[in-house]
């Protein structure tokens, strides 16, 4: 079966600080991977968007970016954080045709000071 | 441009009773419904989906409608649980693999 795994679970930085979310997923080869943040309050908004190792699409303009190393890794980033980049960060993947449900990680609650 | 909209972002209803969650949406090339639950600091969970040639999925306690002339689906949830109790996302494809997501209903479901 597929698992889908992120971390840290919870992460707290100061403002103008880099940073480093690693997502991973098993069981499954050329998945689709997605970075999605749901901000207090608000739903959830997706970042960036991937279909291959090396292919990223973004998707609204901000203050971080993606990347795909390897065909199970997604990692997104950051080089100094702003305190708007506080949220809930939540990465998923899928089987990469449409009509296709994601199937979403247990989040990164990110809180920038 | 909100795209799928959930205009009530709170629900409340009683255990035993129906949980109806409403979403809204814009875009016409729409032809892919889905429902997601998500517990507090936990990754969404697929529910139910619904395709565009379709009017109501029913799986279990849960059922979704389509009204396509209306733009609008709904989740039907019967009878509701306290385990029930979660925000619910309705999301929305155009014949690709990128999802459109709403803001959210917050459904409490009290003994």
């Amino acid at each position: 079966s597929q698992t889908i795994h992120q971390w840290p679970a919870t992460l707290v930085q100061p403002v103008g600080s880099p940073l480093s979310l690693e997502c991973t997923v098993e069981g499954t080869s050329n998945p689709n991977l997605y970075w999605y943040r749901q901000a207090a309050g608000r739903g959830l908004q997706l970042l960036f968007y991937s279909v291959g190792i090396g292919q990223i699409s973004s998707e609204v303009p901000q203050n971080l970016s993606a990347s795909r190393p390897q065909d199970r890794q997604f990692i997104l980033s950051s080089k100094k954080l702003l305190l708007s980049d506080s949220g809930f960060y939540l990465c998923a993947w899928s089987a990469g045709r449409a009509y296709n449900e994601q199937f979403f990680g247990p989040g990164t609650r990110l809180t920038v000071l | 441009d909100q795209q799928v909209k959930q205009n009530s972002p709170s629900l409340s209803v009683q255990e035993g009773r129906i949980s109806i969650l409403n979403c809204d949406y814009t875009n016409s090339m729409f032809d892919y419904f889905l429902w997601y639950k998500k517990y507090p600091a936990e990754g969404p969970t697929f529910l139910i989906s619904i395709s565009s040639i379709k009017d109501k999925n029913e799986d279990g306690r849960f059922t979704v409608f389509l009204n396509k002339s209306a733009k609008h689906l709904s989740l039907h949830i019967v009878p509701s649980q306290p385990g029930d109790s979660a925000v619910y996302f309705c999301a929305a494809s155009a014949n690709t693999d990128k999802l459109i997501f709403g803001t959210g209903t917050r459904l409490q479901v009290f003994p």
